[in-house]
C-alpha cells in the first residue's frame, strides 16, 4: 500500500518570503500522480498543484512550484512571495494511475507572519 | 462554479444515537467518495461509488457505517450507533473519472458527546 509522509507538522514564514514544505511517499508503482492540496480554516480542500510522475519537468502554478524527485520519492512544495492568504493546512496526496482515490499525508500547518 | 454540496455543516450527537450526512456531487460526476478526516490528520477514504455501485468500501466500519447512492446521484452516509471515536470531519468529493477534475465539499463536522 502507498504511504505519504509529511515530516513538518507546522511551518511559519514571513510575508513575502519563500517557504518549502516537504513530502515523501512510498510506492512500488511507476505511474502515478502527486498533488498538493490546501485546506484553509473554511475547510474546503483546494487543489494547489499537481504533478504527473511520467513528467520530468517540475510543475509550476504562479507562486507555487514543486521539486519532484522520482528516484528519491520526494515531492516538495515551494511557495514564493508568501501572502497572508496562504495560511492553511497543506496536504500532500498520492493517486495511483490504477485507482481514483487519494492517499493523503498528515498535513503541514503553515502560518504566515505579517 | 459548480460545487459539491454537503449537509449539515455541523452535527452534534450523543453516543449510541444514529446520524446521517448528505452529499450532492457536481452534476455529471459519476464517481463519489466519502472521506473521514480526524482532527490533525489527512483525510482517509471510507467508501467510493461509481454511479450507484460501491467500488471500494474496504475501510468502512461496516458494523456501524453504511453508505448508499441509490440513483447514482446524491449519497447518504449513516452511522448507527455513533461512538466517541467517530468525531471527525466527513468530506465528500466527486469526479468525472481520470486523474483530474476532483472536487471536495466543505464537509460535515461531527462531534459525538
Amino acid at each position: 500500500a502507498q504511504t505519504v509522509t509529511q515530516s513538518q507538522p507546522e511551518m511559519s514564514v514571513q510575508e513575502a518570503e519563500t517557504v518549502t514544505l516537504s513530502c515523501t511517499y512510498d510506492t512500488s508503482e511507476s505511474d502515478y500522480y502527486l498533488f498538493w492540496y490546501k485546506q484553509p480554516p473554511s475547510r474546503q480542500m483546494i487543489l494547489v498543484i499537481r504533478q504527473e510522475a511520467y513528467k520530468q519537468q517540475n510543475a509550476t502554478e504562479n507562486r507555487f512550484s514543486v521539486n519532484f524527485q522520482k528516484a528519491a520519492k520526494s515531492f516538495s512544495l515551494k511557495i514564493s512571495d508568501s501572502q497572508l492568504g496562504d495560511a492553511a493546512m497543506y496536504f500532500c496526496a498520492y493517486r495511483s494511475n490504477y485507482g481514483q482515490n487519494f492517499v493523503f499525508g498528515p498535513g503541514t500547518r503553515l502560518s504566515v507572519l505579517p | 462554479e459548480a460545487e459539491v454540496a454537503q449537509s449539515p455543516r455541523y452535527k452534534i450527537t450523543e453516543k449510541s444515537q444514529a446520524v446521517a450526512f448528505w452529499c450532492d456531487p457536481i452534476s455529471g460526476h459519476a464517481t463519489l467518495y466519502w472521506y473521514r478526516q480526524i482532527l490533525g490528520q489527512g483525510p482517509e477514504l471510507l467508501v467510493q461509488f461509481q454511479d450507484e455501485s460501491v467500488v471500494d468500501d474496504s475501510q468502512l466500519p461496516k458494523d456501524r457505517f453504511s453508505a448508499e447512492r441509490l440513483k447514482g446521484v446524491d449519497s447518504t452516509l449513516k452511522i448507527q450507533p455513533a461512538e466517541l471515536g467517530d468525531s471527525a470531519m466527513y468530506l465528500c468529493a466527486s469526479s468525472f473519472g481520470g486523474p483530474y477534475g476532483y472536487t471536495f465539499g466543505s464537509g460535515t463536522r461531527l462531534t459525538v458527546v
